[in-house]
């Protein structure tokens, strides 16, 4: 069983298109996240929401906007795709009440913006 | 703003040494963790260090902490092949425990 699982793993898509990523994790956990991780490796978190509500919201043009139905998923949806936008988009998982807790990452949405 | 640095960037080792990877950061941590990410894959935690705690063991992995002068160190014995993967650090900060990541660290094992 997957823990933390993200679709599509692949996205190619043209410019000026509007694209979601979704995420699901099995995990109980009560927090969530997205990364956004460039072609120099470089991993920046984009959001957090814990027990559904955001808690961390990075730098990120209002094109990006994440959304969390329950407490096991956390959806990206992006407006008016842009070259740049082209990535690796990471979801993970943690427990925050429990204090110093490591995070689960799923396995990663390569987006390729042409 | 970026909190952890790793280095070196790439460390190439025979099977068989040890490889020591080094990371500093800039502010107070909750915690500091390593991750490892294969090559088109997710990170996967190695461990985590509190910010009260010195020196941590898992299997081949040794991780020691010093906060006086924000940096850590992670410490893999007897390298396999199965090890080629980038090494991440990352502090957990702030009241959400916010994870912010470096760099990463190339790590090659030669068999």
């Amino acid at each position: 069983d997957t823990a933390v699982s993200q679709t599509p793993k692949y996205l190619v898509t043209q410019m000026g298109n509007d694209k979601s990523i979704k995420c699901e994790q099995n995990l109980g956990h009560d927090t969530m996240y997205w990364y956004k991780q460039d072609s120099k490796k470089f991993l920046k978190i984009m959001f957090s929401y814990n027990n559904k509500e955001l808690i961390i919201n990075e730098t990120v043009p209002n094109r990006f906007s994440p959304k969390s139905p329950d407490k096991a998923h956390l959806n990206l949806h992006i407006n008016s795709l842009e070259l740049g936008d082209s990535a690796v988009y990471f979801c993970a998982s943690s427990q925050r009440d429990r204090g110093n807790t490591e995070a689960f990452f799923g396995q990663g949405t390569r987006l390729t913006v042409v | 703003s970026q909190q952890g640095e790793e280095d070196p960037q790439a460390l190439s080792i025979q099977e068989g040494e040890n490889a020591t990877m080094n990371c500093s950061y800039k502010t107070s941590i909750n915690n500091l963790q390593w991750y490892r990410q294969n090559s088109g894959r997710g990170l996967v935690h190695l461990i985590l260090i509190r910010s009260n705690e010195r020196e941590k063991h898992s299997g081949r992995l040794r991780v020691t902490l010093d906060t006086s002068k924000k940096s850590s160190s992670l410490l893999i014995t007897a390298s396999r092949a199965a090890d080629t993967a980038s090494y991440f650090c990352a502090t957990a900060t702030g009241a959400n425990s916010k994870l912010t990541f470096g760099k990463g660290i190339t790590l090659s094992v030669r068999p």
